[in-house]
C-alpha cells in the first residue's frame, strides 16, 4: 500500500520566515495531494491540495510544489504569523476512490 | 466551518465494551470517511461508504463496523473494545467518491 513520509516532525520560526515542510510518498499510481492544517483539539482542515497534473499551486502566502518524478510534494508558508501554528499533515490518494494517506504529521511553531 | 457534525463530544467506556458513534455529513454529500487519530498521529484511514455501501476499508478489524443513511448521516460501530481504541474518531464527508474529504470535529473516546 501506499506509504507517506512526512518532514521535520517539528518546524520552529519566527514570525516572518518562512516554512517548509516536505512529504514523499512509495506509490507512483497516487495523483492528489492535499495538506490539512490541524489546531489542538480541533478538526484537520484543508488548506490546499494539488493533483498530478499540475506542479505548483498557490493560494495567498501557502504554495504546494509536486515532483511526480522523486515522488515528493512540499507546502511553502511565507510571512509566517503566529495564527500559522499547527500541525500539519500532507496526505496522498489515487485512483477512482479518495481515500488518502496521511503523513505523521509536521508541528509548525511560529514565535512571536 | 464544513457543516459535518458529529456526536457525542467525548465519550469513555470499558475494555469490552460497544460503542457507536455518529456523523452527519453535509447535505448533498454522499461519500462518508471513517479515521481514527491517535494522539501524535496522522489519522488511520477506518472505512468508506459511498450511497450506503463499503466502499474500501482500512487495516481495521471486523468488531469496526460501519454504517451510511440515506439523510446523509452514518455511524461507526466498535465491539469489543480495546484500550488501544482510545484516540479521536473523525468523519470526513465529500461530495462524491474522488472530491476533496471535509473532516467533522471528531469523537475523543477513551477506554479503561
Amino acid at each position: 500500500g501506499e506509504n507517506v513520509e512526512q518532514h521535520p516532525s517539528t518546524l520552529s520560526v519566527q514570525e516572518g520566515d518562512s516554512a517548509v515542510i516536505k512529504c514523499t510518498y512509495s506509490d507512483s499510481a497516487s495523483n492528489y495531494f492535499p495538506w490539512y492544517k490541524q489546531e489542538l483539539g480541533k478538526r484537520p482542515q484543508l488548506i490546499i491540495d494539488i493533483r498530478s497534473n499540475v506542479g505548483e499551486k498557490k493560494d495567498q502566502r501557502i504554495a504546494v510544489t509536486l515532483n511526480k518524478t522523486a515522488k515528493h510534494f512540499s507546502l511553502h508558508i511565507t510571512e509566517t504569523q503566529p495564527e500559522d501554528s499547527a500541525v500539519y499533515f500532507c496526505a496522498a490518494s489515487k485512483g477512482g476512490s479518495y481515500i488518502p494517506t496521511f503523513g505523521r504529521g509536521t508541528s509548525l511553531i511560529v514565535h512571536p | 466551518e464544513t457543516g459535518v457534525t458529529q456526536s457525542p463530544t467525548h465519550l469513555i467506556k470499558t475494555r469490552g465494551q460497544q460503542v457507536t458513534l455518529r456523523c452527519s455529513s453535509q447535505s448533498g454529500h454522499n461519500t462518508v470517511s471513517w479515521y481514527q487519530q491517535a494522539l501524535g498521529q496522522g489519522p488511520q484511514f477506518i472505512f468508506q461508504y459511498y450511497r450506503e455501501e463499503e466502499n474500501g476499508r482500512g487495516n481495521f478489524p471486523p468488531r469496526f463496523s460501519g454504517l451510511q443513511f440515506p439523510n446523509y448521516s452514518s455511524e461507526l460501530n466498535v465491539n469489543a473494545l480495546e484500550l488501544d481504541d482510545s484516540a479521536l474518531y473523525l468523519c470526513a464527508s465529500s461530495l462524491t467518491v474522488q472530491e476533496t474529504q471535509y473532516f467533522g470535529p471528531g469523537t475523543r473516546l477513551l477506554v479503561l
